[in-house]
């Protein structure tokens, strides 16, 4: 089954202690992303990447870090986790919308609480 | 600066109605819009995407138009159904930059028996 695989989907813990959420697809997709959503504020970008070894900063970036290593994977890390970015988190993937449709299928979202 | 606009915020409506969900962009320099649905405490569902080439797609009962001159999208739901309550967002990928979607604020939708 083609899917967005978030890992944990659930998670609370304390200042300061690094984290990484963890997100998988299987669609040999080369666009993924990094989205949070909050009441009233909607869903916004956190980062994105086009392909292994490419990313770059969507509109909130601050205080969160990616990699791309492999194509499938696309790790959000929290180096130094504040109350504020206690939201909800999703991952997003797509194939490249140059050969593709670029149509974006998300994961199931992770909610992370930081005391 | 690409802004995404989603009115109204909520909706209620009873079963049987036909209705449109509204999307406005502020620049119509993008690559395609999408269409999504997501339902409380869950991940987005896909249900539409238009490229900027195309003016309407269709699934179902749904159909999404796009008119890219005056920035507006319409999501129309014909026969709605209590099965249909959700929020319902859209996004745009912006023409140049196509790594950056900005999303709308979504409209909640109630369709009440």
């Amino acid at each position: 089954e083609a899917q967005v695989t978030q890992n944990p989907r659930y998670l609370i813990t304390v200042t300061g202690k690094k984290l990484t959420v963890t997100c998988s697809q299987n669609m040999n997709h080369e666009y993924m992303s990094w989205y949070r959503q909050d009441p009233g504020l909607g869903l916004r970008q956190i980062y994105y990447s086009m392909n292994v070894e490419v990313t770059d900063k969507g509109d909130v970036p601050e205080g969160y870090k990616v990699s791309r290593k492999e194509k499938r994977n696309f790790p959000l890390i929290l180096e130094s986790p504040s109350p504020n970015q206690t939201s909800l988190y999703f991952c997003a993937s797509s194939f490249d919308i140059l050969g593709g449709s670029g149509e974006l299928f998300f994961g199931e979202g992770s909610r992370l609480t930081v005391l | 600066k690409q802004e995404v606009t989603q009115i109204p915020a909520a909706l209620s409506v009873p079963e049987g109605e036909n209705l449109v969900l509204n999307c406005s962009f502020t620049d119509s320099a993008i690559y395609n819009l999408q269409w999504f649905r997501q339902d409380p405490g869950k991940g987005l569902t896909s249900l539409l995407l238009i490229q900027s080439s195309q003016r309407e797609q269709t699934s179902g009962r749904l159909n999404a138009s796009l008119d890219k001159s005056s920035g507006r999208s319409t999501l129309y739901i014909a026969a709605s159904q209590p099965g249909d309550s959700a929020t319902y967002l859209c996004a745009v990928r912006r023409y140049g930059n196509t790594g950056k979607l900005i999303f709308g604020q979504g409209t909640t939708l109630q369709v009440k028996p």
